[in-house]
């Protein structure tokens, strides 16, 4: 199974400022990672796919990079609305699975 | 766009069988876009994938719950379905169902979501 790992598992950053999220792969997932998006009692809102590949309505401020072993979700001027759990999330092509990371918490410092 | 809804029983006793539904609205269960899947969380835990069911019928489960696992389709109805047998306390979570979506391998579409608690 293909773990990722997710860092650092809390962030705490100022409005305004830009926050840079690591998640990391135990082995080579190309570019099968996803980036969700989830705040308090609600589901998880995919941003990110194909590693770099902004979701439909997702603001440009969220930009997704990285292959291989080693991802980067970049939100660049936080907003109010972008404090929340973010997960990474692989695919793998067979036998079909789907892991998640563990999550980083962004919080307002 | 879609639209899934989660529905069943919130409480489950021990070794009993969870079951959940979801159904879907916006667009056709039958439609090859899409697969169809249940995602879990444990109460401030992170995500973990159960399984899904293809178009064609074809299901995939995770792993570590293979054997405990079933997710159906009911074409009729436009819904598709998830039973967890011998459930323990460590199935208490919220359970999601969600539209995998072939192209891109990502879940584009989620339920709101349901508390289910195992307890006697």
């Amino acid at each position: 199974e293909i773990v990722m790992t997710q860092s650092p598992a809390t962030l705490s950053v100022s409005p305004g400022e830009g926050a840079t999220l690591s998640c990391r792969a135990s082995q080579s997932v190309s570019s099968n990672l996803a980036w969700y998006q989830q705040k308090p009692g609600q589901a998880p809102r995919l941003l990110i796919y194909g590693a770099s590949t902004r979701a439909a309505g997702i603001p440009a401020r969220f930009s997704g990079s990285g292959s291989g072993t080693e991802f980067t979700l970049t939100i660049s001027s936080l907003q109010s609305e972008d404090f929340a759990v973010y997960y990474c999330q692989q695919y793998n092509n067979w036998p079909p699975g789907y892991t998640f990371g563990q999550g980083t918490k962004l919080e307002i410092k | 766009q879609l639209q899934l809804q989660e529905s069943g029983s919130g409480l489950v006793k021990p070794s009993q069988t969870l079951s959940l539904t979801c159904a879907v609205s916006g667009g056709s269960i039958s439609s090859g876009v899409y697969s169809w899947s249940w995602i879990r969380q444990p109460p401030g835990k992170g995500l973990e994938w159960i399984g899904y069911i293809y178009h064609s019928g074809s299901t995939y489960y995770n792993p570590s719950l293979k054997s405990r696992v079933t997710i159906s389709v009911d074409r009729s109805k436009n819904q598709f379905s998830l039973k967890v047998s011998s459930v323990t306390a460590a199935d208490t979570a919220v359970y999601y169902c969600a539209s995998l979506l072939t192209a891109i391998q990502a879940f584009d579409y989620w339920g709101q979501g349901t508390l289910v608690t195992v307890s006697s």
